[in-house]
This record gives structure tokens, sequence and C-alpha cells, in this order.
């Protein structure tokens, strides 16, 4: 069936660091998505990407459909940024999801 | 804007016990999704509805029934609770854009 593969699992920052955060997927995709996890569970939608290249305030997603992956680009880390990022790929009505990553920044 | 609401937000359950999960939107969005989270993995979609009264199952529907009786509610029933079972539980509709929207989760323990 069709995986998403995340990586890295975790990462640890000091603030002010970049972060870059992968998704690849085994089957071609139709659309993909990423969200934050915040620490309490929910899920807030960051990019809807199917291809290219989105950037919202210090977060940058690529994705390029033909290499089957995406990456989230996270510049000048705060300590808020810290939690999970999920990437999920979407294919008719089914969404598969990654296993996560992640994400804690300290000062 | 429009909200997920998902009822009740921590629910405790004892072994064997029959347990509802309720999901409401009011985006109008015709597909509605139920999926879980174990602690430190990734979303497993149990079941899926494309329009009022049609139900899909996913990969993790076995334990599970759902009811969509009205384009704006998804159920899920958990048949019989698992001991030691705890999981997160996130309802989702999708809009004609293909983005999901989540609601703010519901969390099971069983005792």
């Amino acid at each position: 069936g069709q995986q998403v593969q995340q990586s890295p699992a975790s990462l640890v920052l000091q603030e002010g660091e970049n972060a870059e955060l992968q998704c690849n997927f085994s089957t071609s995709l139709n659309s993909m998505q990423w969200f934050y996890q915040r620490p309490e569970g929910s899920l807030v939608s960051l990019f809807y990407n199917p291809s290219g290249t989105k950037q919202s305030g210090r977060l940058t997603s690529t994705t390029v459909i033909k290499e089957r992956r995406s990456s989230l680009h996270i510049s000048s880390s705060q300590i808020t940024d810290s939690g999970t990022y999920l990437c999920a790929m979407a294919g008719n009505y089914k969404y598969v999801f990654g296993a996560g990553t992640r994400l804690k920044v300290i000062a | 804007g429009g909200i997920i609401t998902q009822t009740p937000k921590f629910l405790i359950g004892q072994e064997g016990q029959k347990l509802t999960l309720k999901c409401q939107q009011n985006f109008n969005h015709d597909t509605m999704y139920w999926y879980r989270q174990d602690s430190g993995k990734g979303l497993r979609l149990i079941y899926y509805s494309i329009t009022e009264n049609d139900l899909q199952k996913g990969d993790l529907s076995e334990g599970y029934d759902a009811s969509r009786e009205k384009k704006s509610s998804f159920s899920l029933t958990v048949t019989s609770a698992q001991k030691n079972e705890m999981a997160v539980f996130l309802c989702a509709s999708r809009d004609r854009g293909e983005r999901l929207f989540f609601g703010h989760g519901t969390k099971l323990s069983v005792l």
C-alpha cells in the first residue's frame, strides 16, 4: 500500500537555527499537505502543496512530484515552533500520513 | 470560517464497553474522516464518508462502527473497548480543494 516516510523522526534545535524536514512518498500522489500538531494534540494545516514552492512567514514548503517528495523548511526557529510536523499524501479520497517529525526548540 | 467540534474531549471507558464519539462540522463539507493516533505515531484511517449516509472502511475499521445520518455530523463507535487502550481519535472534513481540516480530538482511556 501507499507509504509516507518522514525524516528526521526527531530534531532538537537551538533557537534561531534553521530546519529542513523531509517527506517521501512510495507512490505517485495527487496532492499533499503539511500539518503542525500542537503538544496538546490539535492539528493545524500549514500548507496544501501538491507541487512547487509555497511560503508563509518563516515556513517554506517545496513539493517535487516527479521525485515523490516534499520538504518543509523552518527558518530562524522559535521555541513556539516546538511540536510535531506531519505530512500527508492524498489519493482519491484517502490520505496517508507519515509518522511525523518531533521538533524541540530550546533557548 | 468553520469549525469541527468533537465530543467528548476526554473519554474514559471500561473494558468491553461500547463507546461513541461524535463530530460536528459547519463547513458544509461533503467528506468526513475518522482517524486514530497512537502515542508517537502517525494517523491511521478508521472510516470515511463521502456524503450523507455513505460509509467507507479505512485500514483500521475492525472493532469500530460509524454513522453519517446528517451531512454535518459523523459519529464513531468503539464496539468493545480493549483494556489499557489509549489513543486519540481525530475527526476531519475535506473541502473541494482537497484540504483537510481537523477537530481537536477525543482522548480515549480504557481501564
